[in-house]
């Protein structure tokens, strides 16, 4: 079983819709968790961070579940400009941190 | 404010050659510094991180090397590169758990 897991995708969804990605992650040991956001042949960039209160920041919300292992990521009101891939990222230790393989978004017109 | 360079940003090499990506970190002191490799498609693989100067510890057997001359630079090299060695190459550095990407060097091994 992989330390981090995410649907691939892609998926393909209208402009306006909501979209919601989840990631599952082995190591109950695990300390802090992120969505970044990357784009075709560029480097990746934190979206944001994942607290176990669940967060939002304008469109977008992040939920994690200790119990169940599992983060997830929403967004509102898709744009086009939301089209990228959307990776997991589980930190354990400085020497740990595991990215998901990533889940492919596109938006349509 | 820190910022992260890594260069270049696209290399051609042909299979056999040496190869050295350099990544310099500004605005912060004794960083802990990241290489990772992803292949077309694929997710992030870390390959070193080193958590100060000369100490480098490897994640994974490769004919790939790391070192840190220096605080706030990291650089990867190789001997010989192999044809599996093509990929996109990303330096980090971490602050708070958090990881901020230089702008990467796709690497193409013909």
């Amino acid at each position: 079983r992989k330390e981090v897991e995410q649907d691939p995708g892609p998926f393909n969804v209208p402009e306006g819709a909501t979209v919601a990605f989840n990631c599952t992650y082995s190591n109950s040991a695990s300390q802090s968790f992120f969505w970044y956001r990357q784009d075709c042949r560029k480097e990746p960039k934190l979206l944001m961070s994942v607290y176990s209160s669940g967060n939002e920041d304008g469109r977008f919300t992040a939920q994690l579940n200790r119990a169940s292992q599992y983060i997830s990521l929403l967004i509102r009101d898709s744009k086009l400009s939301d089209s990228a891939t959307y990776l997991c990222v589980v930190y354990s230790s400085a020497s740990k941190i595991i990215f998901g393989s990533g889940t492919r978004l596109s938006i349509r017109p | 404010s820190q910022t992260i360079h890594q260069w270049p940003a696209t290399l051609v090499q042909p299979v056999g050659s040496p190869l050295s990506l350099e990544c310099t970190v500004e605005g912060t002191s004794n960083p802990n510094l990241y290489w990772y490799r992803q292949a077309a498609g694929r997710g992030l693989q870390l390959l070193f991180y080193s958590v100060g100067i000369g100490q480098i510890s490897s994640e994974v057997p490769q004919n790939l090397s790391a070192s840190r001359p220096q605080d706030r630079q990291f650089i990867l090299s190789s001997k010989k590169l192999l044809l599996s060695d093509s990929g996109f190459y990303l330096c980090a550095w971490s602050r708070d758990n958090v990881l901020f990407f230089g702008s990467g060097t796709q690497l193409s091994v013909l």
